[in-house]
């Protein structure tokens, strides 16, 4: 069974730093490409990031660009998301997604939730 | 990346179909077939329910379906049931190799 699992959210101070993780199982993780998307409360989806299987390409929102890093380590089937400077805008339940022919998702996690504000 | 845009509420009664529309621009939804929908219930993370404009995953039921025209895509589900009612985002690849969700569709079922 495909199973992606976020954790790393929690409360962070404007300007701070937080590092998630997404655990991946039931796949060949080397094999596809992630991407994180985030949702703050009582709003849409936001696509944030996304990274290539072998982690030599990486893409990002405008939003995020300079203070986000999508990696992930197919060693140890998981991704990650480093935010750094965060802001209260950066507040939101983020998710793992698996990507799929380059255009869709097809699996998501159960979300992490990141709450930035002093 | 601006948002593509849905209407934010629509409703029907059981057994009724209903229509979301979404509508881009030539930089995502009118230049690409790589239109997905999502559905997702209160607290929920979001599920795949249509990829690449009009496929069903596995598991689907054959009430949903996709399709576009022009920078416009659009869901219908007929048949409507009660556990449809839920939050239905539609979503594109765009030209600059990035991805835009819509603003999303409260569904409700009278």
């Amino acid at each position: 069974e495909v199973q992606v699992v976020e954790s790393g959210g929690g409360l962070v101070q404007p300007g701070g730093s937080l590092r998630l993780s997404c655990a991946a199982s039931g796949f060949p993780f080397s094999n596809f490409y992630m991407q994180w998307v985030r949702q703050a409360p009582g709003r849409g989806l936001v696509w944030v990031s996304r990274i290539t299987s072998n982690g030599r390409s990486t893409t990002y929102a405008d939003s995020v660009k300079g203070r986000f890093t999508i990696s992930r380590d197919n060693a140890k089937n998981t991704l990650y998301l480093q935010m750094n400077s965060l802001r209260a805008e950066d507040t939101a339940v983020y998710y793992c997604t698996r990507e799929r022919g380059g255009t869709y998702f097809d699996f998501w996690g159960p979300g992490t939730m990141v709450t930035v504000s002093s | 990346q601006s948002a593509l845009t849905q209407p934010p509420a629509v409703s029907g009664s059981p057994g009724q179909s209903v229509t979301i529309s979404c509508t881009g621009t030539s930089s995502d939804v009118d230049n690409y077939n790589r239109v997905s929908w999502y559905q997702q219930p209160p607290g929920i993370a979001p599920k795949l329910m249509i990829y690449d404009v009009s496929n069903r995953p596995s598991g689907v039921p054959d009430r949903f379906s996709g399709s576009k025209s022009g920078n416009t895509a659009s869901l219908t589900i007929s048949g409507l049931q009660a556990e449809d009612e839920a939050d239905y985002y539609c979503s594109s690849n765009t030209s600059s190799n990035t991805w835009v969700f819509g603003g999303g569709t409260k569904l409700t079922v009278l």
